[in-house]
């Protein structure tokens, strides 16, 4: 079965503190990769993705992630975390055909940053 | 208009009713996604429109959810006989398709329709 797990809920992390966010997939074959962020009151919005190549993917607001296939993993980092970071964090994954983009969300995990 | 537009924003409605739900893809946006957000759950994937391929139904929950997508633009998700569990956020979603057929892999949600189901 194609599912995204989020280990983490809920995450608390001081301003100025590095983060990273965990993300492991199971699918048929190596899918797409998205980091998607929920801000309060905001629509989703694309982080970064994640398509074939360099495993290592650069990203809005100073975020990356890295792709690993070996663990069915793509975690999200960012080395100082802002206030403005607190957020909703969805990983997706998925495969695209003529007929399908589906993609297939995780259950998030929400990030609070503390002063 | 500039981004993916959804109404009605908020919906209260009674159990039993049946409830429309409209989403207004960004213009040139030929695939176009519905989305259920339950609280403290993640985003639950009922349908795909691309271009004038079949729609990909896979994620609808029951026969009592519907979705069409008039005139390759606007789509209408229909909720019959709602149900308590129904309530949610619905969110819509529409990304480009590259001219040589693939789907660029972005989306852009729109604010989402609160359905409340008493």
């Amino acid at each position: 079965a194609q599912s995204v797990t989020q280990p983490d809920i809920h995450i608390t992390v001081s301003e100025g503190a590095s983060l990273e966010l965990r993300c492991n997939y199971s699918y048929g074959a190596t899918p797409y990769l998205f980091w998607y962020v929920q801000s309060p009151g905001q629509g989703l919005q694309l982080l970064l993705k994640y398509f074939s190549g360099d495993t290592l993917v650069q990203g809005i607001k100073g975020f990356e992630a890295e792709f690993k296939r070996s663990q069915s993993s793509f975690n999200l980092r960012k080395p100082s975390v802002h206030w403005s970071d607190a957020a909703e964090y969805f990983c997706a994954v998925g495969r695209f055909s003529s007929n399908t983009g589906k993609l297939i969300f995780g259950q998030g995990t929400t990030l609070q940053v503390k002063p | 208009g500039a981004g993916v537009s959804q109404s009605p924003s908020n919906k209260v409605t009674e159990k039993g009713k049946d409830v429309e739900l409209r989403c207004d893809p960004i213009s040139g946006h030929t695939a176009l996604y519905w989305y259920r957000q339950s609280l403290g759950q993640g985003l639950e994937f009922l349908i795909y429109f691309q271009g004038n391929s079949a729609p990909d139904k896979s994620g609808l929950p029951s026969d009592r959810f519907s979705a069409e997508r008039t005139g390759g633009s606007v789509s209408t998700l229909t909720i019959q006989r709602t149900q308590q569990e129904d309530s949610a956020v619905y969110l819509c979603a529409s990304s480009r398709i590259r001219r040589e057929g693939t789907n660029t892999g972005e989306l852009f949600f729109g604010e989402g329709s609160r359905l409340t189901v008493l």
